[in-house]
């Protein structure tokens, strides 16, 4: 079975400046893909950053960027120029087929001015 | 596109009761998957629905079961309620049809389930 682990419960961040969130998995599968969710306190979750484990690019989207470790199993997110709506759970994600979704405990991101 | 909606959105049963939660998926989206947030955890995968069948299961009992409507939407039921079921339960919805690029699902706001 395929397990996410993230060490960090908590983290800080001031704004504008830049955090790094980080995740850890275990699979057998060569094909998958990887996630990282935000769950502010109004309990929507939403897709923040995707990787797809074949490609060697880090995925990138405005202020959010991936660190994609294949061989150590390793994607962090860095979160750059951060805002006080960046403040929420961060969850990481595995998935390798149209099935479940696998997550870890989150990060719990605070940004203070 | 009113995205993924959950009804309610609180919901409050004592133990051995009986509870069922909806779930709209998204406009286009044909697959359904509910999930399990316990306080302070991150979401547990419960099973996914898909052409009215339930194409795959987690590690929950059965007294957890669903059901997937024409239409797409679905319902989650739970029998015998425990004080551990006291969660929060969220649906996600995704697009199959052909093979996935990747495995996007856009979750809804999710049911705040209290056992007494």
């Amino acid at each position: 079975a395929q397990t996410v682990t993230q060490s960090q419960p908590e983290m800080s961040v001031q704004e504008a400046e830049t955090v790094t969130l980080s995740c850890t998995y275990d699979t057998s599968e060569s094909d998958y893909y990887l996630f990282w969710y935000k769950q502010p306190p109004s309990r929507q979750m939403i897709l923040v950053i995707r990787q797809e484990a074949y490609k060697q690019q880090n995925a990138t989207e405005n202020r959010f960027s991936v660190n994609f470790q294949k061989a150590a199993k390793s994607f962090s997110l860095k979160i750059s120029d951060s805002q006080l709506g960046d403040a929420a759970m961060y969850f990481c994600a595995y998935g390798n087929s149209g099935y479940a979704l696998n997550f870890g405990k989150g990060t719990s991101l605070l940004v203070t001015p | 596109d009113a995205g993924v909606t959950q009804s309610p959105t609180h919901l409050i049963k004592t133990r051995g009761q009986q509870v069922t939660l909806r779930c709209s998926p998204k406009s286009g989206h044909d697959t359904v998957s509910w999930y399990q947030q316990a306080l302070g955890q991150g979401p547990q995968f419960i099973f996914q629905y898909y052409e009215e069948e339930e194409r795959q299961r987690g590690n929950f009992p059965d007294r957890f079961s669903g059901h997937q409507f024409p239409n797409y939407s679905s319902e989650l039921n739970v029998n015998a309620l425990l004080l551990g079921d006291s969660a929060l339960y969220l649906c996600a919805s995704s697009r199959r049809g052909y093979k996935f690029s990747y495995n996007e699902q856009f979750f809804g706001p999710g049911t705040r389930l209290t056992v007494l």
